[in-house]
């Protein structure tokens, strides 16, 4: 059962260009949470999507930052024209679902590490 | 607002020693409190979860503690090893979310062979 997988790993933008990342939830979530992580900071949530809904987006900028999650395929970030403060690790998480589970355990991936340049 | 604090932000002690990471809350408001460890470009890795009825978790080496009413618990990390060496953090979840998780800064630790 292989873990919640994000990709690209490592992603090197220019200034103005457009950042796509994508993470697959384990199998059987159908909840993803993203999450930014600036440098020396800890992580910052930005929203949270189940299949083809948006729940929560409060964390995410009002412009330039967008999230789906489609009923096929796996869940997108997408930065639009990135600036340099944009660069960070973006962790994205899965779990079944949160009202029902007590516990609610997030399952999280490797990150994706933004760098612009 | 709740807000997490972890301290130190950096801890560099010798192998073999017992250690103590600290993780403050200003709201004792939570439903539980975990703590993660975050090896360099790698993912985060759940340790130990505490519910807010709990007092501690152990879990080989590591014993976490929480005091809900004071907002702190502790990772107490017993015979460090070198493979200990990653940065620790804390993250609680408020009793008003089902989902949301406030996260520290991390302790950066480093366990000098």
């Amino acid at each position: 059962n292989a873990g919640v997988m994000q990709n690209p790993r490592h992603l090197v933008r220019r200034r103005g260009q457009e950042a796509r990342l994508r993470c697959s939830p384990m199998k059987g979530h159908s909840h993803v949470y993203w999450y930014r992580q600036l440098p020396e900071e800890g992580l910052k949530f930005m929203v949270y999507l189940q299949k083809e809904n948006i729940i929560d987006e409060s964390g995410m900028p009002k412009e330039r930052f967008s999230a789906e999650f489609p009923k096929e395929g796996p869940s997108i970030l997408r930065i639009q024209q990135v600036v340099r403060g944009d660069s960070a690790a973006y962790f994205c998480a899965s779990s079944p679902d949160p009202v029902r589970s007590s516990k609610n355990i997030q399952y999280f991936g490797a990150g994706t590490r933004l760098s612009v340049l | 607002k709740q807000e997490v604090t972890q301290i130190p932000a950096a801890l560099s002690v010798p192998e073999g020693e017992n250690l103590v990471l600290n993780c403050s809350f200003t709201d004792s408001a939570i439903y539980n409190l975990q703590w993660f460890r975050q090896d360099p470009g790698k993912g985060l890795t759940s340790l130990l979860l505490i519910q807010s009825s709990q007092r501690e978790q152990t879990s080989g080496r590591l014993n976490a503690s929480l005091d809900k009413s004071s907002g702190r618990s502790t990772l107490y990390i017993a015979a460090s090893q070198p493979g200990d060496s990653a940065t620790y953090l804390c993250a609680v979840r408020p009793l008003d979310s089902n989902y949301q998780l406030i996260w520290g800064a991390g302790t950066k630790l480093i366990i000098k062979p």
